[in-house]
């Protein structure tokens, strides 16, 4: 079945590490996107991707760098530079094709957390 | 950016209908407003969406104002498991596939 797939579910980072976690989709999309949830809080974007090789900021960038190399795979790696990590996050895919009718797809996310 | 308000929490009883309203003022002419829903730990799930028409599937309906600042979204008889947080978007979905985003959304607790 296609579907979009995060690993690990659970996460925890030591002070000053950075750690990767992972976003893979089989479902032929080329957008891509990382959100952060805080507990009782919405979701806030972190970065997107529209295709291959390239990345956009989304409105909470700092603390955070994405690759986006390949088309299935889209990367997102909490550096120490982001001071306050724990969170839940999620990856999520969506089609660009002509149709009106794209929705996204969301991963079942990982919660990072802090040692 | 498109901005949504929703209240941030709502109450239902089991096998009553459950409405759940929002708000996007500044929602541009071509853009569908969608609503996702999350239950706890999980990620968000595609409800339905719509442009300015009224819209029903398998999970609920979708009414839209015609001046299309707001739109109100209906489980006809809310379970327990509709419990979740409900977020509507006028922008995550579609043709957009640039900056999506999402409000704050509605929890919606069903009670027995």
């Amino acid at each position: 079945d296609g579907g979009i797939t995060q690993s690990p579910k659970y996460l925890f980072r030591k002070e000053g590490q950075n750690v990767t976690l992972s976003c893979e989709q089989n479902l032929n999309h080329d957008a891509m996107y990382w959100y952060r949830q805080d507990p009782g809080q919405g979701l806030r974007l972190i970065y997107y991707s529209q295709i291959v090789n390239d990345f956009q900021k989304g409105d909470i960038a700092e603390g955070y760098s994405v690759s986006r190399e390949k088309k299935e795979s889209f990367p997102l790696t909490v550096t120490s530079a982001q001071k306050n990590p724990t969170a839940f996050y999620l990856c999520a895919s969506k089609g660009t094709g002509s149709s009106r009718r794209e929705k996204l797809f969301f991963g079942s996310g990982t919660q990072l957390s802090v040692l | 950016d498109a901005k949504t308000t929703q209240p941030p929490s709502m109450d239902c009883a089991e096998g009553r209908a459950a409405n759940l309203p929002c708000n996007h003022s500044t929602i541009s002419g071509n853009e569908y407003v969608y609503w996702y829903r999350q239950i706890h730990s999980q990620g968000p799930q595609y409800i339905i969406h719509g442009l300015k028409n009224n819209e029903t599937n398998e999970m609920a309906s979708l009414i839209i104002t015609e001046d299309r600042k707001s739109s109100t979204l209906i489980l006809p008889h809310a379970t327990l498991r509709d419990t979740a947080v409900y977020y509507c978007s006028p922008n995550a979905g579609g043709t957009s596939y640039g900056k999506l985003t999402f409000g704050q959304g509605t929890i919606l607790t069903v009670h027995p």
